[in-house]
């Protein structure tokens, strides 16, 4: 069973461009959360979908947006990117929505904000 | 909000046990996680607390007290591949049909020679 697949797994920006990051759950995994991760603030919450809605979203500003497509897949914008956007960008997935407990994390993307 | 706090580091001798704690504080408590990130890496669940008491799993325990909003992960027979960061994660049920994990902003750990 394949895990979660995220792409691209590095990439390059410069301040004011956009970003789109995609993100391919687990097989029947229908519940997919993003997460960001820096080494002075840990993981924090971006946001969750269900069946292509958006559940849950956290304390970061309207430039990070996201959906889920029909087959779960999940993209992720960051838009007129900053430097502190720099970061590695963890996508997680779950069986169903309301039992996020145990996630199951892909690789990353890694974005780097010139 | 939620608050959680773990030691930023830690280092233990191989075939020794080290004990991660963490505290927390949150409304809506609906279960503790543990999770293992090698560098590098993507997180790996280890343990779930939803109970008070001592969940055990091989050589990794975890425990919690939910009146004092404390957990802690306990690793046996240290291996130098235990070497990781150890990450503390607190469900929050946020009233809205969905579940948040917070987490701290892990320990961690060097198992040397």
């Amino acid at each position: 069973k394949a895990g979660v697949t995220q792409t691209p797994r590095y990439l390059i920006k410069t301040r004011g461009q956009q970003v789109t990051l995609s993100c391919s759950p687990i097989s029947g995994h229908r519940s997919v959360s993003w997460y960001q991760q820096t080494p002075g603030q840990g993981l924090q919450f971006l946001f969750e979908y269900f069946s292509e809605t958006q559940r849950n979203k956290g304390n970061f500003p309207g430039r990070f947006s996201g959906r889920q497509f029909s087959n779960s897949r999940s993209e992720m914008n960051v838009s007129t990117l900053e430097l502190g956007d720099s970061a590695l960008y963890l996508c997680a997935s779950s069986p169903r929505a309301g039992d996020t407990g145990e996630l199951f994390f892909g690789e990353g993307s890694r974005l780097t904000v010139l | 909000g939620q608050n959680i706090d773990q030691p930023t580091e830690m280092t233990a001798t191989e075939g020794a046990i080290v004990q991660i704690n963490c505290t927390y504080q949150t409304s809506g408590f609906n279960g503790l996680f543990w999770y293992q990130q090698h560098a590098g890496e993507a997180p790996t669940f280890l343990s779930y607390n939803v109970l008070d008491g001592l969940e055990e799993k091989g050589r990794f325990s975890s425990f919690l007290s939910r009146s004092k909003g404390y957990s802690y992960l306990l690793l046996k027979e240290l291996q130098m591949k235990d070497s990781a960061s150890y990450l503390c994660a607190v469900r929050d049920d946020s009233g809205a049909g969905s579940y948040q994990l917070t987490f701290g902003k892990g320990t961690k750990l060097s198992v040397i020679p």
